[in-house]
């Protein structure tokens, strides 16, 4: 069965310095992956996605995400934490063997608390 | 603003009530999905529509029900409620069918937070 791991509930980081989110899949087949963001009191908003290719991923508001395959792996990354990163991040997965398999399954979140 | 609107934002109701959630989705969007987001069990799938058909069904009590109308814009049905539906519920749209297009990209909406008490 396809699924996708977030194995820290939150992290903590203080603002400036780099973060990483962690995510790991499990999928027969290729994965499609993706991350999303979920501001306070607002829908999940996309934030990058890896299809095939360069195995970093670069993103909206200066995130990139790194895939990794043997690891099964799709981490989150930022050079340099803001406050205004702080929000639940969630990592999803698809496959891509045909069929009417159009879920997009999402990990549990983590949230990033980036502190001043 | 992602361009899917939801309504109600809130809803407060009593066990065994129905309730019918609103979304509607981008302009020029055919997929419209739905998603639970509980404390519990995180964000769950429930079901995708596109251009007014069922085109997949997740985790989706009997007891919930949805459609997808001519003019695209969905409801989401949930009856006989009890206290463990409470959640938040997402809808979500995408331009094409994630299972035409792998790669799509889905816009949410802000959702409509039911407790049921």
């Amino acid at each position: 069965a396809q699924s996708v791991a977030q194995p820290e509930d939150q992290v903590n980081v203080a603002e400036g310095n780099p973060l990483t989110v962690k995510c790991t899949y499990s999928v027969s087949g290729n994965p499609y992956l993706f991350w999303y963001v979920q501001y306070p009191n607002r829908g999940l908003q996309f934030l990058l996605k890896y299809i095939t290719g360069d195995n970093l991923v670069k993103g909206s508001y200066g995130f990139e995400a790194e895939f990794n395959k043997s690891q099964t792996s799709f981490h989150l990354k930022k050079p340099s934490a803001l406050v205004s990163d702080s929000a639940l991040y969630f990592c999803a997965v698809r496959t891509s063997y045909g069929g009417a398999t159009n879920k997009l399954i999402f990990g549990t979140g983590t949230l990033l608390a980036v502190q001043p | 603003d992602s361009g899917v609107t939801q309504t109600p934002k809130h809803l407060i109701t009593a066990t065994g009530q129905r309730v019918t959630l609103r979304c509607s989705p981008r302009s020029g969007d055919l997929s419209v999905y739905w998603y639970q987001q509980s404390l519990d069990q995180g964000l769950q799938f429930l079901i995708q529509y596109y251009n007014g058909e069922e085109r997949a069904k997740g985790n989706i009590l009997e007891r919930f029900s949805a459609q997808q109308f001519p003019d695209l814009h969905s409801e989401l049905n949930l009856s006989s409620l009890e206290l463990g539906d409470s959640a938040l519920y997402f809808c979500a749209s995408s331009v094409q069918d994630l299972g035409v297009s792998w790669s799509e990209k889905l816009f949410f909406g802000s959702g409509t937070q039911l407790s049921v008490l």
